[in-house]
This record gives C-alpha cells, sequence and structure tokens, in this order.
C-alpha cells in the first residue's frame, strides 16, 4: 500500500506568492491531519478532517491559511499571501479511524522556504 | 489541556551505549502514548505505542512502558547504533477519542561510532 503522498516536496518561494500544499492519504482512511513543524514551536495541529469534513481548524494560525478536502483522495493547504514565518515543514498524515490508540501515518513533508 | 514533555537533547552516546530518553505527560483521563521518530530529510515514522497502563510497547529494540503512576512513558535502548541517529517525539492521543496527537518537542539522538 502506498503511503500518504505529499507534493511538493521542496518549495522556495518569494514573499506574497501563494503556496499550495498537496496531499492524497492512505486509502479508505477517514482522517485527514496537517501539521506543521518548525524549529521554535515543534509539531502543530493545524486542521483535521474526517470524511472531507473539517472538524477542528483551531490551529490555523490566521486567515491567510486555508484547506480543503474536495474527496476523500486529496486535499489542499493554501497559504496566500505567504510571509517568510511560514517557512516550516508541512506534514499530511492520515488514519483509518479516529480512537485513541488509532496509528497516525505521516507523509514525508512539504519543506517550505519563503523568501 | 493535555501536554506532553521531553527531555531537551541533543543527545550524544557512542555506539553499543544505553539510551533513555524521558518522557512526561499531562492528560485528563486514559491517553495513549507513542514515540515517534524522524530521520534526516524524511517525515514521521510509528515507532511504538501503548494504549493503557502498565503496556510496554517495543520495536526495533527500543522499548518504553506506560506509566500512570509517574505520567511517564520513557524510552530505552540497551545498546544504539549508529543507524538510531533521529529525532524522537513522544506523543498522546487523549481519551476523548479525536485520533489526533499532541507531540513533544521531539529529542535528537546522534550516535557516534
Amino acid at each position: 500500500d502506498a503511503g500518504v503522498i505529499q507534493s511538493p516536496r521542496h518549495e522556495v518561494t518569494e514573499m506574497g506568492q501563494e503556496v499550495t500544499l498537496r496531499c492524497k492519504p492512505i486509502s479508505g482512511h477517514d482522517y485527514l491531519f496537517w501539521y506543521r513543524q518548525t524549529m521554535m514551536r515543534g509539531l502543530e495541529l493545524l486542521i483535521y478532517f474526517n470524511n472531507n469534513v473539517p472538524i477542528d481548524d483551531s490551529g490555523m494560525p490566521e486567515d491567510r491559511f486555508s484547506a480543503k478536502m474536495p474527496n476523500a483522495s486529496f486535499s489542499t493547504l493554501k497559504i496566500q499571501p505567504s510571509e517568510p514565518r511560514d517557512s516550516a515543514v508541512y506534514f499530511c498524515a492520515s488514519s483509518l479511524m479516529a480512537f485513541s490508540g488509532n496509528t497516525i501515518y505521516f507523509g514525508e513533508g512539504s519543506w517550505l522556504t519563503v523568501v | 489541556g493535555n501536554s506532553v514533555t521531553q527531555m531537551e537533547g541533543p543527545v550524544t552516546l557512542s555506539e553499543e551505549a544505553f539510551l533513555t530518553i524521558n518522557c512526561t505527560y499531562t492528560a485528563t483521563g486514559y491517553p495513549s502514548l507513542f514515540w515517534y521518530v524522524q530521520y534526516p530529510g524524511e517525515g514521521l515514522q510509528l515507532l511504538l505505542k501503548a494504549t493503557k497502563a502498565d503496556d510496554k510497547g517495543s520495536n526495533k529494540g527500543f522499548e518504553a512502558t506506560y506509566r500512570k503512576e509517574t505520567t511517564s512513558f520513557h524510552l530505552e535502548k540497551g545498546s544504539v547504533q549508529v543507524s538510531d541517529s533521529a529525532v524522537y517525539f513522544c506523543a498522546l492521543s487523549g481519551s476523548s477519542n479525536t485520533g489526533k496527537l499532541i507531540f513533544g518537542q521531539g529529542t535528537t539522538l546522534q550516535v557516534k561510532p
């Protein structure tokens, strides 16, 4: 089985540009998570979906960030306009169901640099 | 709210040394506990987990025991290898059944030959 697939793996963009990160979860997984990793703040949950519906977006830093999941096999995280402080690694993850002991599977991350 | 605290790194060890990375947590109810590992340039991989008190998770020579009385889930390995060099994250999933993980800050392990 393919794991969680993210694209692009690396992106360098200029401040003010729109950035779109993409994710394909593991087939059959009902939950999808977006995390951000920075040196200062570690791993933070930005938003998660259940059956394509956003359940908790309290971690989304501000209105410049938006996430969608139009179908069970695709999600996007968009930053518009981007700022240098958005530079981070963005991880998408998925899981089969939401119970406390369930394993969450991570993609390899999208490494974003905003200059 | 729920939180995880890990020992600060980096931890530098010689090959075949004994490893302990401390992890303590704060949570209501009965969370599940996890250790994830991140190798350079890669995503996070589940290393082991424990879902109830006194459970021991183990994988690839690593072990951790869920201690409710001390709210701890320390990671141990008897003999580390250079290939174990990575960042290790302790995490919890609360008992509210949302499935989302709360991570510690991560501990960098460097093993020298």
